[in-house]
C-alpha cells in the first residue's frame, strides 16, 4: 500500500526556518518525481516545488524560489522541504504527492503557521 | 504562468443532475491536464489526468474531455458523495498550475 506521511510543520515565528519531512513506502521511491502541494484551509491548491526520482533536477514557484529547497534521500525514502525566511503568507497545510501523469498519491498534510 | 480558470465557481445541482465543470487554460495545455475532487476535511484525490483518462477506481460517471485550452469535467449523474470542489490542475509548464476550484452543491 502506498503512503505518504508528512511531518515537521508547526508554529513559526516570521523570518524562521522549518523542514518538512514526508517518509514515502509501497512503491518504488526513487522512480517518481514528487512535489510539495500548499492549501491555506478554506483555499485553494497551490503548486510549491518538484524534484525529478534522482534528485537532479528541481522546480518552484516564484512566490517561494530562493528561500525554499526541495530534496530527497532515495536511500531513506523520503522527501523534504526547507523553508527559509518564512512569511506570514507561507502559512498552509503542506501536501507532498507522487506525481504520476497527476497526482495520484497525495499525504494527509502538515499545518504549517508563520506567526508571531 | 498558464491561468486555469474554472467556471462556474459554484454549481447548484439535486442527486441525479448532470454536472459539467469548465477549465479554461490561458494558453495551450495539450493534454495535460489533470481533474482533483476534495471534500471538506479530506486530502484531494485524482479524478482524471491527462485530459480524458480515469485515475483508478474512479466511477465511470466521471469524464473529462477537451484538449488545447478548453477542458470539461462531466459528472454524468450526481451521487450524494459527488458534492464537493473540483480543481483542474496543469502539467504541460512550469509553474504548474491549479484552477481557483469549482464547489459542487446540493440544491
Amino acid at each position: 500500500e502506498v503512503q505518504l506521511v508528512e511531518s515537521g510543520g508547526h508554529l513559526v515565528q516570521p523570518g524562521g526556518s522549518l523542514r518538512l519531512s514526508c517518509a514515502a513506502s509501497g512503491f518504488t521511491f526513487s522512480s517518481y518525481w514528487m512535489h510539495w502541494v500548499r492549501q491555506v484551509p478554506g483555499k485553494g491548491l497551490v503548486w510549491v516545488s518538484a524534484i525529478t526520482g534522482d534528485g537532479s533536477s528541481t522546480n518552484y514557484a516564484d512566490s517561494v524560489k530562493g528561500r525554499f529547497t526541495i530534496s530527497r534521500d532515495n536511500a531513506k525514502n523520503t522527501l523534504y522541504l526547507q523553508m527559509n525566511s518564512l512569511r506570514a503568507e507561507d502559512t498552509a497545510v503542506y501536501y507532498c504527492t507522487r506525481a504520476n501523469s497527476g497526482y495520484d498519491y497525495w499525504g494527509q498534510g502538515t499545518l504549517v503557521t508563520v506567526s508571531s | 504562468e498558464i491561468v486555469l480558470t474554472q467556471s462556474p465557481a459554484t454549481l447548484s445541482l439535486s442527486p441525479g443532475e448532470r454536472a459539467t465543470v469548465s477549465c479554461r487554460a490561458s494558453q495551450s495545455v495539450s493534454s495535460y491536464l489533470a481533474w482533483y475532487q476534495q471534500k471538506p476535511g479530506q486530502v484531494p484525490r485524482l479524478l482524471i489526468y491527462d485530459a480524458s483518462n480515469r485515475a483508478t477506481g474512479i466511477p465511470a460517471r466521471f469524464s473529462g474531455s477537451g484538449s488545447g485550452t478548453d477542458f470539461t469535467l462531466t459528472i454524468s449523474s450526481l451521487e450524494p458523495e459527488d458534492f464537493a470542489v473540483y480543481y483542474c490542475q496543469q502539467r504541460s509548464n512550469w509553474p504548474l498550475t491549479f484552477g481557483g476550484g469549482t464547489k459542487v452543491e446540493i440544491k
